[in-house]
């Protein structure tokens, strides 16, 4: 069976500084790793995807993500945010059977861009 | 990219009647449809999986019965809710994979209010 946490369920922030979302998950068989993004009342954009080769992966709106496999860790990294970041975030597993199997979501961290 | 669409995006019925979703993979065939059912403030719970042409499988604690899903074509899948409670009120996203890539894209979501 696979899980997923997400470490923190609201993260503020101010316009322009830099943003870690944390993420560790767990599972039996290799894993595929993606974070999607949520506004409100929408459904979900990937951001960005882990399934192979180099760990530091580099998504949409200058998101990137670095995997750790000894840490079990696929956290969420931004250099400099923008109130337009301010939505939700979800970081997802999927089986170990294909690429994109069956996705295991965590809870969600609710990412708040302040002015 | 692909699109995947929901109809409607939003629907209030009242307690004991049926509802259905439809999800369509505008620009690609999707082999594989997932549903998803996410309450407030609360992460994505996958409700069953449908290949087209077969029967759906459903996660554990879904009544197969209460949600209804078909999948009859590589473009349309629907989510019928069956005599629906208040309980059922929810916002339902659907996913579409297909080849030769299997990325899951997400609709848009429809938010169901069962009065």
């Amino acid at each position: 069976a696979q899980s997923v946490t997400q470490l923190d369920s609201q993260v503020p922030v101010f316009e322009e500084a830099p943003v870690e979302l944390r993420c560790n998950y767990s599972s039996s068989v290799s894993v595929y790793l993606f974070w999607y993004v949520q506004y409100p009342n929408q459904g979900l954009q990937l951001l960005l995807k882990y399934l192979s080769g180099s760990t530091l992966v580099k998504g949409i709106n200058g998101f990137e993500a670095e995997f750790n496999k000894s840490q079990t860790s696929f956290h969420l990294r931004k250099p400099s945010v923008h109130i337009s970041d301010t939505a939700e975030y979800f970081c997802a597993v999927s089986d170990g059977g294909t690429s994109y199997g069956k996705l295991t979501f965590g809870q969600g961290t609710i990412l708040t861009v302040h002015p | 990219g692909a699109v995947v669409s929901q109809h409607p995006s939003r629907v209030i019925c009242k307690s004991g009647t049926s509802v259905k979703i439809e999800c369509r993979s505008l620009d690609f065939q999707a082999t594989t449809m997932f549903w998803y059912r996410q309450f407030p403030k609360q992460s994505l719970m996958l409700m069953a999986t449908s290949n087209e042409g077969s029967k759906a499988t459903y996660e554990q604690g879904v009544e197969k019965d209460k949600f209804l899903i078909n999948h009859a074509s590589l473009t349309l899948s629907t989510l019928t809710v069956t005599s629906a409670h208040p309980e059922d009120s929810s916002f339902y996203i659907c996913s579409a994979r297909g080849e030769p890539s299997y990325e899951q894209y997400f609709g848009p979501g429809t938010r169901l209010t069962v009065t």
